[in-house]
């Protein structure tokens, strides 16, 4: 079946530093991949989309200069959480449309920022 | 736009007891709908979809969903519950074309007791 690998599973990072989310489709193409957010105990919220080659398109609130998305290959998205702070400590999860399943969903990472 | 509603937050059952977890939608075609198990600090784990055809969708671990359209409800049941299906559980839906993400509703808790 679709498969979107998601890395790295959790990461802790120092509050100022950046940190890099990969997303990759293993056996199909993702022209489009969906950024979520969830805060503990608390629903999944889109925070963007990005399209191969073109910019993403961020939901409001969401600070595009903060959350940089890369969609350089029908293969490879990644999010980077640029100046992390605490409050950006959160479950980030993407997601792609597949051919056959609908949603392909990646495994998740669980930022904590100290 | 596309909105899942669901009504109860925290649901407790017995062990051996049935189980309806309520979700309810708003979309004006027709919908592709989804249940989500999610265990404490894990992803997401997909039970069952509706894309089209059958409206009695059988998924996995012994769930089923019933679409009905009259009532923009897309509820998950299941038989008998075991301790080991405590979790929180979302029901989302999306398009059915398309790049567009899904939608997730607030969530469901379910606690099972002995």
């Amino acid at each position: 079946g679709a498969v979107v690998s998601q890395h790295p599973s959790w990461v802790i990072c120092k509050s100022g530093t950046s940190v890099k989310i990969e997303c990759r489709s293993l056996d199909f193409q993702a022209t489009t991949m969906f950024w979520y957010r969830q805060f503990p105990k608390q629903s999944l919220m889109l925070m963007a989309t990005s399209n191969e080659g073109s910019k993403a398109t961020y939901e409001q609130g969401v600070e595009k200069d903060k959350f940089l998305i890369n969609h350089a290959s029908l293969t490879l998205s990644t999010l980077t959480v640029t100046s992390a702070h605490p409050e950006d400590s959160s479950f980030y999860i993407c997601s792609a449309r597949d051919p056959q399943y609908g949603y392909t969903f990646g495994s998740g990472t669980r930022l904590t920022v100290v | 736009a596309q909105s899942v509603t669901q009504p109860d937050i925290h649901i407790t059952v017995s062990e051996g007891a049935s189980l309806e977890l309520r979700c309810n939608y708003s979309y004006g075609a027709t919908p592709y709908l989804f249940w989500y198990v999610q265990s404490p600090g894990q992803g997401l784990q997909l039970l069952l979809k509706y894309f089209s055809g059958d409206t009695l969708v059988q998924g996995i671990k012994g769930f089923e969903a019933e679409f009905k359209r009259s009532q923009s409800s897309f509820n998950l049941r299941k038989p008998s519950v075991h301790w080991s299906d405590a979790a929180e559980y979302f029901c989302a839906v999306g398009q059915n074309s398309g790049n567009t993400p899904l939608v997730f509703g607030k969530g469901t808790r379910l606690s099972v007791i002995a």
